[in-house]
């Protein structure tokens, strides 16, 4: 069984472009999270969908935004990129509520902002 | 006060030691309590989950929760080189639909 793909895994771009990671979750996985990770914070939950809907926002900025397909993959946008947005993007899966704990992680997209 | 505390370390422990990682947290909704290893440049992988307060083991891992004291624990027995890895402790409950990190604590075991 295929795992949760994340595209791409590495990225550099500059201070005010902006950026897509994209997400395929676990087949049958109807729930996707994502996480922002620094050395300095941690994980920082950013937003979960489920079945197309965004049920939950952590306190990021409006420059951060995602969606969810139909087919549950996922995807998140941030606009206007700022040098603090490098980190290790994280998207996780799970089959039904994301907040019983049981997630399953990706790899990772490891963003540089320059 | 941050919801959840961690020490993060770093830990070195010698091949087979006993190894204790901890997890404090302030938010009495928490139900479901998590760790998570992540080897470097990978993603977490859940590692031991526990539901509401009591011990689980498995193989050579223990997770002791304490909602009492708002106190979680890892035990790791005959610690191994492949052991080396970032532990999280994570925790959820209501309905936020999302898990609460620790920062993690980055642990070496050494031959």
């Amino acid at each position: 069984k295929a795992g949760v793909t994340q595209t791409p895994r590495y990225l550099i771009k500059t201070r005010g472009q902006q950026v897509t990671l994209s997400c395929s979750p676990i087949s049958g996985h109807r729930s996707v999270s994502w996480y922002q990770q620094t050395p300095g914070q941690g994980l920082q939950f950013l937003f979960e969908y489920f079945s197309e809907t965004q049920r939950n926002k952590g306190n990021f900025p409006g420059r951060f935004s995602g969606r969810q397909f139909s087919n549950s993959r996922s995807e998140m946008n941030v606009s206007t990129l700022e040098l603090g947005d490098s980190a290790l993007y994280l998207c996780a899966s799970s089959i039904g509520t994301a907040n019983t704990g049981e997630l399953f992680f990706g790899e990772g997209s490891r963003l540089t902002v320059l | 006060q941050k919801e959840v505390e961690q020490d993060p370390g770093p830990l070195s422990v010698p091949e087979g030691a006993i190894v204790s990682l901890n997890c404090t947290y302030s938010n009495s909704a928490f139900q479901y309590f998590m760790w998570y290893r992540q080897y470097s440049r990978k993603g977490p992988e859940l590692l031991m989950y526990t539901y509401s307060s009591g011990n689980k083991e498995d193989g050579r891992f223990t997770a002791q929760v304490d909602k009492s004291s708002k106190y979680i624990s890892l035990f790791i027995r005959d610690s191994q080189l492949s052991d080396s890895a970032t532990y999280l402790c994570a925790m959820s409950g209501g309905s936020n639909y999302k898990l609460t990190f620790g920062k993690g604590t980055l642990l070496t075991v050494n031959p």
